[in-house]
């Protein structure tokens, strides 16, 4: 069964300060791994996708990176602006289409 | 390009109401999912359509709930009769064929149950 953990579940920030969100996953065989935004009362924005070890994508203040266990959402001089919760899925070689999403990190960049 | 569309945005009913929830994907986009998020469970898949014809159901909870896809461009979820647990919040979401699996969500439909 394919298993999605994100640590952690909350995460404050002052603006300015870089940190890092963590994805680990279990999956057999991954197709691809996502990352959303969701902001309150919003469904959740696309953010990237990641297809193999050692791929990296960047938007903006976000750079997304990957490994065979794990992937990261690091975030450079973070903006209020960056405040939401951001959710990792895995897409799995035995799962066709369904994605399996973490319980998301809940990310708040106070001014 | 408009994006997932959902209606209604909010929904208030008594328990033993019929609810419907209803989906309009992205044009050209061969993927429809149901989805329902709440705080203990997260986002649970329900069930998704592939050219308008249902794959996997698996995800449904129970006989009460039923969805369908009439065309490439619109789809319902039914909950049929609803009950207090149901209160949750329902996303669609779409997605192209093949190589191109990136879900994209719309704006959810947010269901209370009294």
């Amino acid at each position: 069964e394919d298993q999605v953990t994100q640590s952690p579940e909350a995460l404050r920030l002052q603006e300015g300060e870089s940190s890092s969100l963590n994805c680990s996953y279990t999956v057999s065989g991954l197709r691809g791994l996502f990352w959303y935004r969701q902001d309150p009362g919003k469904g959740p924005e696309f953010l990237f996708t990641l297809y193999s070890a050692g791929e990296e994508k960047e938007k903006e203040r976000l750079k997304a990176t990957l490994t065979k266990k794990e992937s990261f959402l690091h975030i450079t001089a973070p903006k209020p602006e960056d405040s939401a919760t951001y959710l990792c899925a895995v897409l799995s070689s035995g799962s066709a289409r369904q994605l399996t999403f973490g319980s998301g990190t809940q990310l708040t960049v106070l001014p | 390009d408009a994006g997932v569309i959902q209606s209604p945005r909010h929904e208030v009913t008594e328990m033993g109401q019929e609810v419907t929830l209803r989906c309009k994907p992205i044009s050209g986009h061969d993927y429809l999912f149901w989805y329902r998020q709440t705080m203990m469970r997260g986002l649970e898949l329900l069930i998704y359509f592939n050219n308008n014809v249902p794959i996997d159901d698996s995800g449904m909870p129970e006989d009460r709930f039923s969805a369908k896809m009439p065309n490439a461009s619109f789809s319902t979820l039914k909950i049929q009769p609803s009950e207090p647990r149901d209160s949750a919040v329902y996303f669609c979401a779409s997605s192209k064929r093949s190589g191109q699996e990136t879900q994209y969500f719309g704006p959810g439909t947010r269901l209370l149950v009294l």
